[in-house]
């Protein structure tokens, strides 16, 4: 059963424009959240996280807003830009059998259209 | 430079060939893992070592066979494995077992053949 859930594989957005990536979780246990970008041929680099005690954290362009009892959170790209054309993966973490596990969704390929 | 590296970048076996995959980081981190990312799947934890001890073996089928040397290596032994074993294998490491960040190599491209 898969426990964080990202439900668009793909979407395509307009340079300049806000690209909203979402992510849903099962497990209330989860405590910390993030989010990794991965090219093509390359490893997943980590982008941006979230404690369970905020409900946004801003990064320049990025945002991750966290909505707790709705076990939802996405990650917001403002504006949008061609580079950003990636698949994002989002991340959850939280004790597991005694030990903290990092689960990850299957990810959502973003492209970023000039 | 991501400080994970992963070698060989692309590998190509028979179901009866003995290949080992390996990972390197110089950052200073204690753990180190090993994912395996499927067409169209989750990234799936496979092992877990913490300060060279293995921590975690997610329920991986023994033909993978994880070694961890020294805190900066992490090798995978593959041998007699399944078309269905192609996958792209990440490593990662972070400073603590996985209260950190984790920094993920660019990964080895595995086809089982």
């Amino acid at each position: 059963d898969q426990q964080v859930k990202q439900n668009s594989p793909s979407l395509s957005v307009q340079e300049g424009r806000i690209s909203i990536l979402n992510c849903d979780y099962t497990n209330s246990m989860f405590d910390y959240f993030l989010w990794y970008k991965k090219y093509p041929a390359e490893g997943p680099t980590f982008l941006i996280s979230i404690s369970s005690i905020k409900d946004k954290n801003e990064d320049g362009r990025f945002t991750v807003f966290l909505n707790k009892s709705a076990k939802h959170l996405s990650l917001h790209i403002v504006p949008s830009q061609p580079g950003d054309s990636a698949v994002y993966f989002c991340a959850a973490m939280g004790p597991q059998g005694g030990s903290e596990k990092l689960v990850f969704g299957k990810g959502t390929k973003l492209t970023v259209n000039p | 430079e991501t400080g994970v590296t992963q070698t060989p970048r692309h590998l190509v076996m028979g179901m009866t060939n003995k290949k080992s995959l390996k990972c390197e980081q110089h950052l200073g981190h204690n753990a180190m893992y090993w994912y395996k990312q499927s067409a169209k799947k989750p990234l799936e934890l496979m092992f877990v070592y913490n300060f060279k001890e293995q921590t975690e073996n997610n329920s991986v089928p023994s033909r993978f066979s994880p070694e961890c040397p020294n805190s900066s290596h992490l090798f995978l032994h593959l041998h007699t494995l399944q078309p269905e074993d192609s996958a792209l294998y990440l490593c990662a490491s972070s400073q603590d077992i996985l209260n950190t960040e984790a920094f993920f190599g660019q990964g080895t491209r595995l086809t089982v053949v």
